[in-house]
């Protein structure tokens, strides 16, 4: 089965600094992985994907995620937080071809100005 | 990628009564999902609807509870049954971005019904 956990609720970072969300997965197969950030009010937003080639994944918003495939992990990553970035952020996995998109629990991401 | 729109964006509801929601995507699509979000929560999974056959639900979920229709390759229906105020949420509608080609394996969400049953 496959489950994804996020295991930090809250995340607090300063304006400028660099920021970390945390992501380990479970999956048989290959894992096809995904950050989504919704914000207050709002939908949810595309932010990258990982399903094959370079471990680093580059996607909107200069936010960054790296595939560990070693440790199951898809750290959301950057290098100089906002404070437009607080919102919630969800990992999701997938293990290929159609397969259902599983969410993990989500992280509210507070950066202080 | 594939663009859905859902509606209604948001009801307050009677309990006893039922809502239907509509996700209308503007590309043919394989699969669509419908997950819900409760309060504060992540999303969960209620069921994977296929064209032409019955959606297939996820543990905790019931046909009976929560109705899906699949017409056609653009449309599906999700309808909240005999509702009572646990079942306030979100309810989002989403596709493989790709459509039936192998696609780039995104997926989109469609905005959300704020549903709130009173």
């Amino acid at each position: 089965a496959q489950s994804v956990a996020q295991p930090e609720d809250q995340v607090n970072v300063a304006e400028g600094n660099p920021l970390t969300v945390k992501c380990t997965y479970s999956v048989s197969g290959n894992p096809y992985l995904f950050w989504y950030v919704q914000y207050p009010n709002r939908g949810l937003q595309f932010l990258l994907k990982y399903i094959t080639g370079d471990n680093l994944v580059k996607g909107s918003y200069g936010f960054e995620a790296e595939f560990n495939k070693s440790q199951t992990s898809f750290h959301l990553k950057k290098p100089s937080a906002l404070v437009s970035d607080s919102a919630l952020y969800f990992c999701a996995v997938t293990s290929g071809g159609y397969n259902k998109l599983i969410f993990g629990a989500g992280t509210r991401l507070a950066v202080h100005p | 990628s594939a663009v859905i729109s859902q509606k209604p964006s948001r009801d307050i509801c009677q309990r006893g009564t039922s809502l239907t929601i509509q996700c209308q995507v503007d590309s043919q699509v394989t699969m669509m999902f419908w997950y819900r979000q409760q309060p504060g929560q992540s999303l969960t999974l209620i069921a994977t609807a296929n064209q032409g056959s019955e959606a297939t639900y996820e543990s905790g979920f019931v046909i009976d509870k929560f109705p899906i229709s699949r017409p056609n390759l653009t449309f599906s229906t999700l309808t909240v049954s005999n509702m009572s105020p646990e079942d306030s949420s979100i309810y989002l509608c989403s596709v493989r971005a790709g459509g039936t080609g192998t696609g780039d394996y995104g997926y989109t969400f469609g905005s959300g019904t704020r549903l709130t049953v009173v």
